[in-house]
């Protein structure tokens, strides 16, 4: 069953201007959320994360919004870098005595000068 | 501080053979968690272990198991290979396997089944 969708598979954004990722889940249990990043031969890298009880989390140039009456979370990056071009992935967890990852099935953001 | 190690990087193997993969986790992190990840399938869940206990398990089949350490070293083992299972083996770890602590990730280790 597919808990988590990025229905966005990519996304070019020009340098300087705002990236908009988005996340869409089904599962209303979910407790904490998070976004991590992954570039080719690496493994991914936390970015930034958010528990069910806010809606909002900020972190530099990264924002999480988080919008449980919709089940969407967004990752916003503002201002956009070349080195921000990656695949980003949305990931769940169910429960705090936990911390398996179910992950959705990422986009990939190219950001051009 | 050193970050998650696995080894090998890369891994060639044929189908009925079976497969060994290791990570260190960072020092003082007792969880370690691994992922298969998969171009058809994505980033999936396949166990955690908290010190040398398997505490939780994904839906992969019984070939697929590992085990803990004291050290808090992980390998990961699977039997009898097949074609399907060629993907990146990530592995993760964490203080508590709890969240909100930050799960880091290793750099995987690809494996090939021909």
């Amino acid at each position: 069953d597919q808990q988590v969708k990025q229905n966005s598979p990519s996304l070019s954004v020009q340098e300087g201007r705002i990236s908009i990722l988005n996340c869409d889940y089904t599962n209303s249990m979910f407790d904490y959320f998070l976004w991590y990043k992954k570039y080719p031969a690496e493994g991914p890298t936390f970015l930034i994360s958010i528990s069910s009880i806010k809606d909002k989390n900020e972190d530099g140039r990264f924002t999480v919004f988080l919008n449980k009456s919709a089940k969407h979370l967004s990752l916003h990056i503002v201002p956009s870098q070349p080195g921000d071009s990656a695949v980003y992935f949305c990931a769940f967890i169910r429960g705090y005595n936990t911390d398996k990852l179910i992950f959705g099935t990422g986009t990939r953001l190219q950001v051009f000068p | 501080k050193a970050g998650v190690t696995q080894t090998p990087r890369y891994l060639i193997k044929t189908r009925g053979q079976q497969v060994t993969l290791s990570c260190s986790p960072i020092s003082g992190h007792r969880s370690v968690s691994w992922y298969q990840q998969t171009p058809g399938q994505g980033l999936q869940f396949l166990f955690e272990y908290f010190s040398e206990t398997q505490r939780n398990k994904g839906n992969f089949p019984g070939r697929f198991s590992g085990r803990q350490f004291s050290n808090s070293r992980s390998e990961m083992n699977v039997s009898t290979l097949e074609l399907g299972d060629s993907a990146l083996y990530l592995c993760a770890s964490s203080f508590r396997g709890r969240a909100p602590d930050t799960q880091y990730f290793g750099p995987g280790t690809r494996l090939t089944v021909l």
